[in-house]
C-alpha cells in the first residue's frame, strides 16, 4: 500500500517565479494537509484541503494557494517566490474526523530552493 | 492559539540507555490530543505514538512512552534501551480535539534533536 508520494524531491527557483508541488495521497485517505518546515524548525501548517475545498488556512499569504482534484491528490502553488520562502514542503493525508485513529501520513517532502 | 514548546534543541543517549525528550504546550481547550513524531534523515515524519487527553493511563508503544501531565500541560517521551535507528529530530505536536473549522491542524514544536552515542 503506497503511501503519500510527492513531487519533486528538490526544486530550485529564482526569486519573483512561481512554483507547483505534489502530493498524492495514501490509498484511502480522503484529506490532504500542507506544511512548510524552515530548517531548524517545526513544520508550520499552510492549509488543508478535503472534498476539493480548502478547509482550514494557517498564517500564509494569498501567494500560496492550493488545489484538490477528485482523485483527492492535490498541488500547492507558491507565487512571487521571496528567499525566504525556502523550507521544506510536508504534505500529510488523512482521514476525516478520523485523523487520531487513523493517523496522518507523510511524505518525505519537497526541498525548494529560492534563490 | 495553542503552542507546543520543546526546551531541548539537542539531546544525546548512550545506546542502550535510557533518555526523556520534554514537550509542554499552552491551550485553553480540555478535548486534545497530542503526538509525537520522529523525523530522520529521510525527512518523512513518522509517528511515535500519541495521546488522548481524556485518557489519563499514559501511551506506551513498545520502548517509547509517554508521562503526560494535563494539568501541567506537559507531555514528555521516554525512549528505553536507546539504539543507533532512534537517532533523529523528534517532535511534539498538539491537535484539537473540536470537529470542524480550523481544528485538524497540527501544531508542532521546534523539535529536539536526538543522537545516540555506540
Amino acid at each position: 500500500d503506497a503511501g503519500v508520494t510527492q513531487s519533486p524531491t528538490h526544486l530550485i527557483k529564482t526569486r519573483g517565479q512561481q512554483v507547483t508541488l505534489r502530493c498524492s495521497p495514501k490509498s484511502g485517505h480522503d484529506t490532504v494537509s500542507w506544511y512548510q518546515q524552515a530548517l531548524g524548525q517545526g513544520p508550520q501548517f499552510i492549509f488543508q484541503y478535503y472534498e476539493e475545498e480548502e478547509r482550514q488556512r494557517g498564517n500564509f499569504p494569498d501567494r500560496f494557494s492550493g488545489h484538490q482534484f477528485p482523485n483527492y491528490s492535490s498541488e500547492l502553488n507558491v507565487n512571487a517566490l521571496l528567499l525566504g520562502d525556502s523550507a521544506l514542503y510536508l504534505c500529510a493525508s488523512s482521514v476525516r474526523d478520523r485523523s487520531f485513529n487513523y493517523g496522518y501520513t507523510f511524505g518525505s517532502g519537497t526541498r525548494l530552493t529560492v534563490v | 492559539a495553542q503552542t507546543v514548546t520543546q526546551s531541548q534543541p539537542e539531546m544525546s543517549v548512550q545506546e542502550a540507555e535510557t533518555v526523556t525528550l520534554s514537550c509542554t504546550y499552552d491551550t485553553s481547550e480540555s478535548d486534545y490530543y497530542l503526538f509525537w513524531y520522529k523525523q530522520p534523515p529521510s525527512r518523512q515524519m513518522i509517528l511515535v505514538i500519541r495521546q488522548e487527553a481524556y485518557k489519563q493511563q499514559n501511551a506506551t508503544e513498545n520502548r517509547f512512552s509517554v508521562n503526560f501531565q494535563k494539568a501541567a500541560k506537559s507531555f514528555s517521551l521516554k525512549i528505553s534501551d536507546s539504539q543507533l535507528g532512534d537517532a533523529a529530530m523528534y517532535f511534539c505536536a498538539y491537535r484539537s480535539g473540536r470537529s470542524g473549522g480550523s481544528n485538524y491542524k497540527l501544531t508542532f514544536g521546534k523539535g529536539t534533536l536526538l543522537t545516540v552515542n555506540p
